[in-house]
């Protein structure tokens, strides 16, 4: 167990619609990112969260967005869903700026039918 | 702008036997490597990972990978493959500096014969 939670573990919903994904960092983190996997991109880094402040941005599509609250827990916003979306949504945490371990939650799957 | 490639999407050894899992890096600065593991429906777990000190890196559950710079390769060994490692292997890269962003690798799936 990473100390990493997410919420749902599974997530089926229709194209068009919009979904949150949940995640709570290990305690004492700061850094919260996010990513997506799927069998023909692989596991792609969406956005990176620190302490509030977004601090990296990777392959996110702009239908998608996070935050990261003061409690220190990230959200992840998808919308006008597509079929294409359907993937396994990661969220790792990791102590900061400049420490690169990062801890994986167990994910959230996304169906989108 | 860093780059990961493994080696074989898949591999197969027997039970016992050596584990090699290749990968090669690019990247512009001395990156931090790591290697992380996803077990059948789980998320990754960190193996292990260099950041400049030795380049004989050991790590959990008997694996271990070196850093050659001339090679630019950060390979993962295991001496005796049991069962249990059968799983999806990813190499990553980051520079520490500019941000905390990971690169990972396509994976590699490992395959255990009995």
């Amino acid at each position: 167990d990473s100390g990493v939670t997410q919420t749902p573990k599974h997530l089926i919903t229709a194209t068009g619609q919009r979904v949150t994904l949940r995640c709570s960092p290990r305690s004492g983190d700061l850094s919260v990112y996010w990513y997506q996997q799927s069998l023909d991109q692989g596991l792609q880094f969406l956005i990176q969260y620190y302490n509030g402040e977004e601090r990296a941005k990777g392959n996110i599509l702009e239908r998608f967005s996070a935050q990261q609250f003061p409690d220190l827990h990230s959200e992840l916003n998808l919308s006008s869903l597509e079929l294409g979306d359907s993937a396994l949504y990661f969220c790792a945490s990791s102590v900061g700026q400049g420490s690169n371990t990062q801890y994986f939650g167990p994910g959230t799957r996304l169906t989108v039918l | 702008a860093q780059s990961v490639t493994q080696l074989g999407s898949h591999v197969s050894v027997s039970e016992g036997a050596l584990v090699l899992l290749r990968c090669n890096y690019s990247s512009s600065v001395p990156p931090y490597l790591f290697w992380y593991v996803q077990y059948p429906n789980q998320g990754l777990q960190l193996l292990l990972k260099y950041t400049s000190a030795a380049t004989l890196v050991k790590g959990i559950n008997d694996f271990e990978a070196e850093f050659k710079k001339s090679e630019t390769s950060f390979h993962l060994t295991k001496p005796s493959a049991h069962m249990s490692d059968a799983a999806e292997y990813f190499c990553a890269v980051s520079d520490l500096g500019r941000d905390d962003k990971i690169i990972f690798g396509k994976g590699t799936r490992l395959h255990i014969l009995p």
